[in-house]
């Protein structure tokens, strides 16, 4: 069965760092990349980008370049997404999905809430 | 501001057919991507329902049929059950700027 298990909720102050993960099980975690999708509170899906974990080849969507760092270990079919400086904006859901080009994101994480608040 | 058009909300009784249109142009829809398009109940992650502009992953009921013709795709609820009560994006890739997947504005379905 494939899951995709991610971590808990987070509560940070800005400025802080902070790393989420997404656990794969059920697959071979190289055959499929990982994207990272942004919900905020009330708000629509946000895609922020993919990383395909054979290589760790990354792709951030335009509004996300810069702001964000999406990472991948082989090892233990986990994919990070990192901060290095929250603002209160980064406060929302983010979920982690699998995708292959042409399927769509076909499994879901079932979300990290990120608080950041002073 | 997505580069992908739902209309905000639409409804219907039980029974009822409706479709949500997903409105782009010629650097997604229009040039051939592939549209996917997601259903979202509250509180819970969101979940694959059509791919590849019309196709059901195994476990969706076949009362959810997407199409897509130029610039735009669709997607029809026929039977309208009050568990489809649910808000519904359309995904599909962007060739403008610096290329990136987009999500639609996302639509709100009711049932009456």
């Amino acid at each position: 069965e494939v899951q995709l298990v991610q971590s808990g909720a987070e509560v940070k102050k800005p400025g802080e760092s902070l790393r989420i993960s997404c656990k794969s099980s059920g697959y071979a975690f190289t055959d499929y990349s990982i994207t990272w999708v942004r919900q905020m509170p009330g708000k629509g899906l946000e895609c922020m980008g993919d990383i395909d974990p054979s290589d760790s080849y990354t792709n951030y969507s335009p509004s996300f370049q810069g702001h964000v760092t999406f990472s991948a270990d082989k090892s233990i079919s986990t994919a990070y997404l990192q901060w290095s400086s929250l603002k209160a904006s980064d406060s929302a859901m983010y979920y982690c999905a699998r995708h292959y080009d042409g399927s769509g994101l076909d499994f879901w994480g079932q979300g990290t809430l990120v608080t950041v608040s002073s | 501001q997505s580069v992908l058009t739902q209309p905000p909300s639409v409804s219907g009784a039980p029974g009822q057919r409706v479709t949500i249109s997903c409105t782009g142009n010629s650097s997604n829809i229009g040039a051939g991507y592939d549209v996917h398009w997601y259903q979202q109940l509250p509180g819970t992650a969101p979940k694959l329902l059509i791919y590849g502009h019309t196709n059901r992953p195994s476990g969706v009921p076949d009362r959810f049929s997407g199409s897509k013709s130029g610039t735009s795709a669709s997607l029809a609820i026929s039977g309208l059950q009050a568990e489809d009560e649910a808000d519904y994006y359309c995904q599909s890739y962007d060739s403008s700027l610096s290329g990136s997947y987009v999500f639609g504005t996302g639509t709100k379905v009711t049932v009456l």
